[in-house]
């Protein structure tokens, strides 16, 4: 089956920890993203990787990394410097120079107690 | 800045009749439009598109009509039924970038 595997599902953190979440895609796709939805809010990016070893910030990357060392992974750091971490986390891929659609995971609920 | 809202966080249809669902935005070198449904805890799932170049685009139920020169799109669902209640949101593209709204959580009562 062709998708993005998205995991942990739900994720609780101390503060102070770092956390990885992972996003796995075999859809052979260049581009894969990573956004945050807050409560009643829109979808806001956080980094992005148009090619393995290349990223870029997106408008929310403070307190996040990430890496793109292979085409289908692109796990994403939540570290201790990110102030607000609790939040729905979405992972997406694509082709975006054909019609810009994007292909989500199920996303990870991160937690910090 | 905003570059894509959507200024109604939620609405209330009966199930039958027509949902319309708007969106604005100020750039105008979007090229590509998209709608995405989102059920909770789940990621988006991609509904339809309309490239800028087109003012309307049909998909069974629903369709997408983009007015340019007013910077505006709108989704219509006819007929609505309860499954499509869901939050909707509309994205722009800009090279490889998407750029998404607020969302906004459609009912359909039965």
């Amino acid at each position: 089956d062709g998708g993005i595997t998205q995991s942990p599902k739900y994720l609780f953190r101390k503060e102070g920890q770092n956390v990885t979440l992972s996003c796995e895609q075999n859809l052979n796709h260049d581009a894969m993203y990573w956004y945050r939805q807050d409560p009643g809010q829109g979808l806001r990016l956080i980094y992005y990787s148009q090619i393995v070893n290349d990223f870029q910030k997106g408008d929310i990357a403070e307190g996040y990394s990430v890496s793109r060392e292979k085409k289908e992974s692109f796990p994403l750091t939540v570290t201790s410097a990110q102030k607000n971490p609790t939040a729905f986390y979405l992972c997406a891929s694509g082709d975006t120079w054909n019609t810009g659609e994007l292909f989500f995971g199920e996303g990870s609920r991160l937690t910090v107690l | 800045d905003q570059q894509v809202k959507q200024n109604s966080p939620s609405l209330s249809v009966q199930e039958g009749r027509i949902s319309i669902l708007n969106c604005d935005y100020t750039n105008s070198m979007f090229d590509y439009f998209l709608w995405y449904k989102k059920y909770p805890a789940e990621g988006p799932t991609f509904l339809i598109s309309i490239s800028s170049i087109k003012d309307k685009n049909e998909d069974g139920r629903f369709t997408v009509f983009l007015n340019k020169s007013a910077k505006h799109l709108s989704l219509h669902i006819v007929p609505s039924q309860p499954g499509d209640s869901a939050v909707y949101f509309c994205a722009a593209r800009l090279g490889n970038m998407l750029t998404f709204g607020g969302g906004t959580r459609l009912m359909v009562k039965p």
